[in-house]
């Protein structure tokens, strides 16, 4: 079973919300990835988790914050987003960083709106 | 630095065509290869990946893909397409070292006409 799971499917929210996005993957993976994706482009990476201990962070912004409560789990908490935050998030995992076994797994995503 | 290009931003093909798609990567050493599928609004899934031995790679969905080390290309094909293969099709480049994260193409739409 290669399943990364995502919730919510879709978010709306104003700027001046707090939300979450969850992603859980139950593969024993032990790299867990954030990705940003606008329309017609490529994921770009926002982080990298490594055995719960965040790894990689691609100069995001603060207003996005990652959190990986154990290794089954990974959430994004956004505060005070943008309009031009509106995307699609996605999650992966992979079984470790790097070599023949990191291969990413991706989940379906959360359409984000931030009006 | 390493990057990855697929030079067709946009692709159609009849349905029962054959198709390939490109990509090129610059890396200095021999990169993980791996080719997704991205149908509208929906993640990316796996078609096929390359790590080392047999160049030709066979993928889920009928696909396959060629590593030509020489032409540093690892390009997709596939005899027939069917109409549900129309979607997204992002081809990228794994590190063996360092970053366990992936560099991705710009990716290539495929429309299939009947």
């Amino acid at each position: 079973d290669t399943e990364v799971t995502q919730t919510p499917k879709h978010l709306v929210m104003g700027m001046t919300n707090k939300k979450s996005l969850k992603c859980e993957q139950h593969m024993g993976h032990r790299a867990m990835y954030w990705y940003k994706q606008k329309a017609k482009k490529p994921p770009e990476l926002m982080f990298v988790y490594s055995y719960e201990k965040l790894s990689i962070n691609e100069s995001v912004p603060s207003r996005f914050s990652p959190e990986c409560p154990n290794s089954s789990l990974l959430n994004l908490h956004l505060h005070a987003l943008q309009p031009e935050d509106s995307a699609l998030y996605l999650c992966a995992s992979s079984w470790a960083s790097g070599g023949s076994k990191d291969t990413q797994y991706f989940g379906p995503g959360t359409r984000l709106t931030v009006l | 630095a390493q990057s990855v290009t697929q030079p067709d931003i946009h692709i159609t093909v009849s349905e029962g065509a054959s198709l390939e798609l490109r990509c090129n990567y610059s890396y200095g050493a021999t990169p993980y290869l791996f080719w997704y599928v991205q149908s509208p609004g929906q993640g990316l899934q796996l078609l096929l990946k390359y790590f080392s031995g047999d160049t030709l790679v066979q993928g889920i969905k009928g696909f396959e893909a060629e590593f030509k080390r020489s032409q540093s290309s690892f390009n997709l094909r596939k005899p027939s397409v069917h109409w549900s293969d129309a979607a997204e099709y992002f081809c990228a480049v794994g590190l063996q070292t360092g970053a366990n994260n992936l560099f991705f193409g710009t990716g290539t739409r495929l429309t299939v006409i009947p």
